[in-house]
């Protein structure tokens, strides 16, 4: 496709529930990146790939948060034993190196 | 260590009028700076950049103003539209194609 891809759009959990959220780049884009968005809240960094360096993981909220992603295409972010906090939209973003970056329509993940 | 913020977290104008947003940042190492717009339901999309060895940058209706003295960038969009309603995310790196910083966003209402 066009743009970036995330899948699934909304997912609703049980606490304690493990998730996988996963994100299609833009073709030939060698950094991914993940946010998400709390309620009422901004975009907050968690984790930015770029190309074969070592991601930049510096903004996973704690160690139930991880994520991978396979040379440069997709990406999966998994969240183990979801707490009520989790809940938030994930966006997915793609970008060459020009710091624009496109981003997804994001996964909206409630946990209950 | 909010390093992006956008001190109002809502604008209304009236259509036709100029729209003014706000961002300040702490890190002085930031050099590439960003507007994004997001509409619900969608993910942030690309609006205007400008670099630190610029002090504005224009696009049509939109325009970047960068001080960086003062660690602050504006947003004008003159003149406003309905459609301009959105919410717009401020967002800033230590280089281009590096990992961005958003600040909380300001939802901006332009009334007809």
């Amino acid at each position: 496709g066009a743009g970036v891809s995330q899948s699934p759009s909304n997912k609703v959990t049980e606490k304690g529930k493990d998730v996988e959220l996963r994100c299609d780049p833009i073709s030939g884009h060698t950094a991914l990146y993940w946010y998400r968005q709390r309620l009422g809240q901004g975009l907050e960094f968690l984790i930015y790939f770029q190309g074969n360096s070592a991601p930049d993981k510096s903004g996973l909220p704690s160690d139930r948060f991880s994520a991978e992603r396979t040379g440069e295409s997709v990406s999966t972010l998994t969240i183990q034993r979801t707490q009520q906090e989790d809940s938030a939209v994930y966006l997915c973003a793609s970008s060459l190196m020009t710091g624009e970056l496109f981003f997804g329509e994001g996964s909206r993940l409630t946990v209950l | 260590d909010q390093q992006v913020k956008q001190n109002s977290p809502s604008l209304s104008v009236q259509e036709g009028r100029i729209s003014i947003l706000n961002c300040d940042y702490t890190n002085s190492m930031f050099d590439y700076f960003l507007w994004y717009k997001k509409y619900p339901a969608e993910g942030p999309t690309f609006l205007i950049s400008i670099s630190s060895i610029k002090d504005k940058n224009e696009d049509g209706r939109f325009t970047v103003f960068l001080n960086k003295s003062a660690k602050h960038l504006s947003l004008h969009i003159v003149p406003s539209q309905p459609g301009d309603s959105a919410v717009y995310f401020c967002a800033a790196s230590e280089a281009s194609g590096s990992r961005l910083t958003f600040g909380e966003g300001t939802q901006l209402t332009v009334n007809p």
